[in-house]
């Protein structure tokens, strides 16, 4: 149980253009989903925190208008790198609270290349 | 804020058994998570901590002394599949956001 699917899990797109990826829950109801960024061999570092119905919560220093966080269901999350420029090539990964002895459950990953 | 320290990179053989330690300093507390990822993956959870001791979870062990702020994660039996990176991660509360430490690259030689 307790499973994220992140969508896609590789995408190459052209500079200015705009990437949008997705993450559902699929036995459960994720009320409250993460956004994290992960450069080759550093850690995970969290972009933003998005709650069903509301505006997302960005970490300093992540552009809210570049990252568009939409959260508009209980079971879908997603995140549209606007204007993708090159040094966006990263591995964006979710994850939920699942409110259970579950913990939290990251989605596989989605590899971004802009070139 | 938070912080989270750990060791960037441990070698061991087969067989061995691996030590990750992980201090943190952090404005609130609500435990203390070990996570693996392999190369081009997620991360997985393999253990969590909220009071002080030692959970054991198959040749996984976590370790939390909250006076401390310390906790390690045990690797015993080590086995190739277990080259990976470990993370620790700390959260101020159920369901908030958990802050990861800068990871462990674990590499198991034959």
């Amino acid at each position: 149980g307790a499973v994220v699917s992140q969508h896609p899990s590789w995408v190459i797109c052209k500079s200015g253009t705009s990437v949008k990826i997705e993450c559902r829950s699929l036995d459960f109801q994720a009320t409250t989903m993460f956004w994290y960024r992960q450069f080759p061999k550093q850690s995970l570092m969290l972009m933003a925190t998005s709650n069903e119905g509301s505006k997302a919560t960005y970490e300093q220093g992540v552009e809210k208008d570049k990252f568009l966080i939409n959260h508009a269901s209980l079971t879908l999350s997603t995140l549209t790198v606007t204007s993708a420029h090159p040094e966006d090539s990263s591995f964006y990964i979710c994850s939920a609270w699942t409110g259970s002895n579950y913990g939290y459950t990251f989605g596989s990953g989605t590899r971004l290349t802009v070139v | 804020g938070q912080s989270l320290e750990q060791p960037s990179e441990v070698t061991a053989v087969e067989g061995a058994i691996v030590q990750i330690n992980c201090t943190y300093q952090t404005s609130g507390f609500y435990g203390l998570s070990w996570y693996q990822q392999h190369d081009g993956g997620a991360p997985t959870f393999l253990s969590y901590n909220a009071l002080d001791g030692l959970e054991e979870t198959g040749r996984f062990s976590s370790f939390l002394s909250r006076s401390d702020s310390y906790g390690y994660l045990l690797l015993q039996e080590l086995q190739m599949k277990d080259s990976a990176s470990y993370f620790c991660a700390v959260g101020v509360a159920a369901g908030n956001k958990l802050t990861f430490g800068g990871g462990t690259r674990v590499l198991v030689k034959p």
